[in-house]
């Protein structure tokens, strides 16, 4: 119930291409969904964050695409570029208790090569 | 400080020393938590603090970690009688209510 399924392990894109990962999730309580980046050595920084009232969010290059009703959503990075050669985690949320908190349940990641 | 501060930032132990690890979270930030990356790996959740209270432990491991956090600030994750599958980045992060987890860049566990 807990868990979000992510997909896949491992993708390398050539320069210029579209990159996109996708996640699954169970639980219908996860209210928000955010998506991390981590850079090897470094902590994870949240790139882009939806939440299940809209179907798309744009930031740049990067748009997450939501499905409520298949309980699914989407990192799409267009015109990929080496720099974004990184470990990308989705992850989801719902409020604790009194809500003054959130906890994030993460994906297993997957790790992006673009190539130049 | 800018950002949630960790310390160390590597930790080669001995197995069965006790370890403690450092979180300095984001200034005014109200809850802090605590995660483990383990080599390759996705992120597992140990355990959160709403102030200083930490409502619910039972993403600890096991009964040899702990963790408190004083002052509304600081909170310090130790791991007692370590163990090799102990090895690990264990990450803090700090938000203001609901809002945007920050995380810090890791404390690098190894248990030899």
């Amino acid at each position: 119930q807990q868990q979000v399924k992510q997909s896949p392990q491992s993708l390398i894109v050539q320069k210029g291409g579209i990159s996109i990962i996708n996640c699954a999730y169970e639980n219908t309580a996860f209210d928000y969904f955010p998506w991390y980046q981590q850079f090897p050595g470094k902590g994870p920084a949240l790139l882009i964050a939806i939440r299940p009232d809209v179907s798309e969010k744009k930031e740049g290059r990067f748009t997450i695409s939501f499905n409520k009703s298949a309980k699914q959503f989407s990192l799409h990075i267009m015109d990929s570029q080496p720099g974004d050669s990184a470990t990308y985690f989705c992850a989801a949320s719902s409020s604790i208790s009194s809500g003054s908190a959130r906890q994030l349940t993460f994906g297993s990641g997957t790790q992006l090569t673009v190539l130049p | 400080g800018a950002g949630v501060s960790q310390s160390p930032s590597n930790k080669v132990t001995e197995k069965g020393k006790d370890v403690e690890l450092r979180c300095d979270p984001i200034s005014g930030h109200t809850a802090l938590y605590w995660y483990r990356q383990s080599l390759g790996q996705g992120l597992e959740f140990l355990i959160y603090f709403q102030g200083n209270s930490a409502p619910d432990k039972s993403g600890l491991p096991s009964d040899r970690f702990s963790a408190e956090r004083t002052g509304g600030s600081v909170s310090t994750l130790t791991i007692q009688r370590t163990q090799q599958e102990d090895s690990a980045v264990y990450l803090c992060a700090s938000s203001l209510y609901q809002n945007t987890i920050y995380f810090g860049e890791g404390s690098w566990l190894t248990v030899v």
